[in-house]
């Protein structure tokens, strides 16, 4: 248990629509990331925070993708008008008492038909 | 695309062999940490090592690392069944973008019994 739990684990949607996944640490961590794992490949970085600031945004990444973390605890990332490329698994990670060691939450699975 | 090349992308080896899996990248690094994922689970951070360090050790495991060469090995000793898995190299590093975190397709090691 990496104590970082990911909420939904499984989401389809339509194309078009919007979803939110959300990432909660269990305790205190400065950084934290997200990733988009599709099957096959390794995660592909999208973007990170230092507390609650938003340090680094993959450049390959759409504007319809959007995070937050507001209170430098738990975050959320969105995505607007889905499509079908958009399905993978979306994973979070924050690091402990080593700054660079990630631990990675179970992920959640989005499906967009 | 991504940086990190995992080589070989696929290992089938008996328990109790040694398994190696080589990993390199193109830019300059911070630093170079090594994942597992079993199927169907998330990522378990493994090991890090600093682009000052050359080798490290974690039980079973030695990774190496060569800076000129832009490469790094995972060695893991007297394999087991449970060692079945992917094996991701991920660098922490910048490029003429900013910080990145780049993850390689991985490496698929299935270890028989």
């Amino acid at each position: 248990d990496t104590g970082v739990s990911q909420d939904p684990r499984h989401k389809i949607t339509k194309r078009g629509q919007n979803v939110t996944f959300r990432c909660d640490p269990i305790s205190e961590h400065n950084r934290l990331y997200w990733y988009r794992q599709t099957l096959g490949q390794g995660p592909e970085f999208l973007t990170y925070f230092q507390n609650e600031a938003q340090l680094e945004k993959s450049r390959l990444l759409s504007n319809r993708f959007s995070a937050e973390r507001p209170k430098g605890s738990f975050s959320t990332l969105e995505i607007q008008r889905t499509e079908q490329g958009d399905s993978a698994m979306y994973l979070c990670a924050v690091t402990g008492r080593d700054p660079y060691e990630q631990y990675f939450g179970p992920g959640t699975r989005l499906t967009v038909t | 695309s991504q940086q990190g090349e995992e080589d070989p992308q696929a290992l089938s080896i008996q328990e109790g062999e040694n398994a190696t899996m080589n990993c390199s990248y193109k830019t300059s690094i911070n630093n170079l940490q090594w994942y597992r994922q079993n199927s169907g689970r998330g990522l378990v951070h493994l090991i890090l090592i600093r682009s000052n360090e050359r080798e490290k050790h974690s039980g079973r495991l030695r990774v190496t690392l060569d800076t000129s060469k832009k490469s790094s090995s995972l060695l893991i000793t007297a394999s087991r069944a449970a060692d079945t898995a992917s094996y991701f190299c991920a660098t922490d590093g910048r490029d003429n973008y900013g910080q990145n975190f780049v993850f390689g397709p991985g490496t698929r090691l299935s270890v028989l019994p």
